[in-house]
């Protein structure tokens, strides 16, 4: 089946723009997870949702970063007035069930601050 | 908090040669433990976990055994393949509650030469 996907998969911003970057998880998975890779680093959390609730965010670096699931399905990642220190992969997941820890992860964004 | 860190890389093998990727962590209480690995251009794969102390996760011919006494994840396969080129993430989650948050090293690029 259909695996999560995330677009775009590129994004080139100039300093002070707003992007918003979407994630569409598997059908009828639960959880969604945001994580942001920095170049040569491991993925770092950002936030958590369980359907349309976003039970954590304790991730997200700054007022700058906000996500959203409004119907508990597609999310997306916004951040306004980017800064050259955004500039990273951001990759979304989800798993099937509250509790369960296996998480299936698209193949990203990556976010270009000019 | 929790932390892994990984073998740094990279690391070149030829076709056939045994592989071992070196994991250890420090977290608090009793996490389950992952490899996630990503190939080229795409996302993150889950490549194998375990869950409790002493569990062996195995995939692939991939293997890793959860050692509680060290503390310890390490990769293991026996003959590898130039298919097999790729970053390997070891991986914790979080416990109690917070069991969905993943905590990531920092990757190690596998190159296998034929």
């Amino acid at each position: 089946g259909a695996g999560v996907s995330q677009s775009p998969r590129y994004k080139v911003a100039k300093r002070g723009q707003d992007v918003a970057l979407r994630c569409d998880p598997i059908s009828g998975h639960v959880s969604l997870f945001w994580y942001q890779q920095a170049l040569g680093q491991g993925p770092e959390f950002l936030t958590y949702f369980q359907n349309e609730a976003q039970l954590d965010k304790s991730g997200l670096p700054s007022d700058r970063f906000f996500a959203e699931r409004p119907e508990g399905s597609v999310s997306t990642l916004k951040i306004q007035r980017t800064q050259q220190e955004d500039s990273a992969v951001y990759l979304c997941a989800s798993s099937p069930r509250t509790g369960d820890d296996t998480q299936y992860f698209g193949p990203g964004t990556r976010l270009t601050v000019l | 908090g929790n932390s892994v860190t990984q073998m740094e890389g990279p690391v070149t093998l030829s076709e056939e040669a045994f592989l071992t990727i070196n994991c250890t962590y420090t977290a608090t209480g009793y996490p389950s433990l992952f490899w996630y690995v990503q190939y080229p251009g795409e996302g993150l794969q889950l490549l194998l976990k375990a869950t409790k102390a002493d569990d062996k996760g195995s995939n692939k011919g991939f293997e890793a055994t959860y050692r509680k006494e060290t503390t310890s994840f390490h990769l293991e396969k026996g003959s590898v393949q130039v298919s097999d080129s790729a970053v390997y993430f070891c991986a914790l989650s979080g416990s109690g509650g917070s069991n969905y948050k993943l905590t990531f090293g920092k990757g190690t690029l596998l190159t296998v030469n034929p």
